[in-house]
């Protein structure tokens, strides 16, 4: 069964304070890894894809990176307006999976002034 | 650039009274999605559209049905509602592109009582 953890929960921070949000999964084969951001009340927003192994994105202060087992997305330096939940998702490969994904709980990151 | 919208944002049903969740997308995408995403279990899917006159089943089917009559709308019906279903309502569709973002409506607040 294709299974999505992350980790932590829940992470509070002082703005300025760089960190990281972590994603394991287990999945018979990676077609491609997904990070999004939801805001209260309202849907996920897309972030990053990763496909392979040692693939890192960036944009503004937010880098995400790829193995085997877990992706990373570090936070660096991060602001009051980066508070948000994060969500990691796997899509499985195959010519059946029709782009459909997989989801973690989330990490709920908060940025105090 | 209206992208997914979902109507209605809010609803109160009783159990057993049925209804539907419309899901618009303007971008002209193959594939559409309807998720629930509940407190500490992430975003589930429901069922899924890889085209017009297409649907299948996803992760937690059970007490829903869908339609896709035209390619920009996607139905999800609750036929008997339980509070079970309680939940928030997602509706996202695809796009084709290398990065196979997912755009997400701002979801509908579904309460069964």
């Amino acid at each position: 069964e294709d299974q999505v953890t992350q980790s932590p929960e829940a992470l509070r921070l002082q703005e300025g304070e760089s960190s990281s949000l972590n994603c394991s999964y287990t999945v018979s084969g990676l077609r491609g890894l997904f990070w999004y951001r939801q805001d209260p009340g309202k849907g996920p927003e897309f972030l990053f894809t990763l496909y392979s192994a040692g693939e890192e994105k960036e944009k503004e202060r937010l880098k995400a990176t790829l193995t085997k087992k877990e992706s990373f997305l570090h936070i660096t330096a991060p602001k009051p307006e980066d508070s948000a939940t994060y969500l990691c998702a796997v899509q499985v490969a195959g010519g059946t999976s029709y782009g459909k994904l997989t989801f973690g709980q989330g990490t709920i990151l908060t940025v105090h002034p | 650039n209206a992208g997914v919208t979902q109507t209605p944002k809010f609803r109160v049903l009783k159990t057993g009274q049925s209804m539907t969740l419309l899901c618009a997308q303007d971008m002209n995408h193959e594939y559409m999605y309807w998720y629930r995403q509940d407190p500490g279990m992430g975003l589930r899917l429901i069922h899924y559209s890889v085209g017009e006159g297409t649907t299948a089943k996803g992760e937690v089917p059970d007490g829903y049905n869908v339609s896709r009559l035209k390619k920009q709308n996607f139905l999800l019906g609750l036929e008997s509602a339980a509070p079970s279903q309680t939940s928030v309502y997602f509706c996202a569709s695809r796009s084709a592109g290398p990065e196979e973002k997912l755009f997400f409506g701002s979801g509908t607040q579904l309460s069964v009582l």
